[in-house]
């Protein structure tokens, strides 16, 4: 099992710039979150998909981002365009059932630099 | 509002000591409360959590409600204990997994 799975690994990009991230969950889980993590901050949701519903997207900044599940398994998560503060480690996981009390298993995540 | 706090950055300790990482939590209902930890160079991952109330390798916390407090405790640090963690609580209802700021393990031999 090769657990979540996340790609590109790093990014570097200049500001203004579009970028899209890739995640692909485990076999069978059902929820899919994206978090982003700031430089010496915990994680923060910015999305939870049960399927491919977006059931909490309210910390999603939607001028900018956006995310899509298309047939409830990979999701991308895109930003355009991207600004200097965006530079972090976006995060995805996945979970057997919503909620957000099954246990999550997470990706390695996406570095991004933005300069 | 939920609030998860670590208070402490970074935590060194030697090797055999006890270690307590500390958490408390801001959250007017009843919590669920986890401990994830990041190892150099590997995801983060559930250590535990309080409803089952186990030991996973040596560690243990105990849910405090009454000091709102939920703090890691391991009787004898070791070298590979070394590690992120991060507090996380989830509220009731459709609310998200809100994690503090983490702590910073380093076992000192």
């Amino acid at each position: 099992e090769a657990g979540v799975v996340q790609s590109p690994r790093y990014k570097i990009i200049e500001k203004k710039q579009p970028v899209v991230f890739w995640c692909n969950p485990i076999s069978g889980h059902n929820t899919l979150y994206w978090y982003l993590q700031n430089l010496g901050q915990g994680p923060e949701l910015l999305i939870r998909y049960e399927n491919e519903e977006a059931v909490d997207d309210s910390q999603l900044p939607k001028d900018r981002f956006s995310a899509e599940r298309l047939k409830g398994v990979d999701s991308t998560l895109k930003i355009q365009p991207a600004e200097l503060g965006d530079s972090a480690v976006y995060l995805c996981a996945s979970s057997w059932g919503g909620g957000g009390t099954d246990t999550q298993y997470f990706g390695p995540g996406t570095r991004l630099t933005v300069l | 509002a939920q609030r998860v706090t670590q208070p402490e950055k970074l935590l060194s300790v030697f090797k055999g000591a006890p270690v307590e990482l500390k958490c408390n939590y801001s959250y007017s209902g009843s919590p669920e409360l986890f401990w994830y930890v990041q190892y150099s160079r590997q995801r983060l991952q559930l250590l535990l959590r309080h409803i089952s109330r186990e030991s996973i390798k040596g560690f243990t916390a105990d849910l405090n409600k009454g000091e709102t407090s939920f703090h890691l405790k391991k009787p004898f640090a070791q070298e590979e204990d070394s590690a992120m963690y991060y507090c996380a609580l989830k509220g009731s209802g459709n609310t998200p997994l809100v994690f503090g700021k983490g702590t910073r393990l380093s076992v000192i031999a």
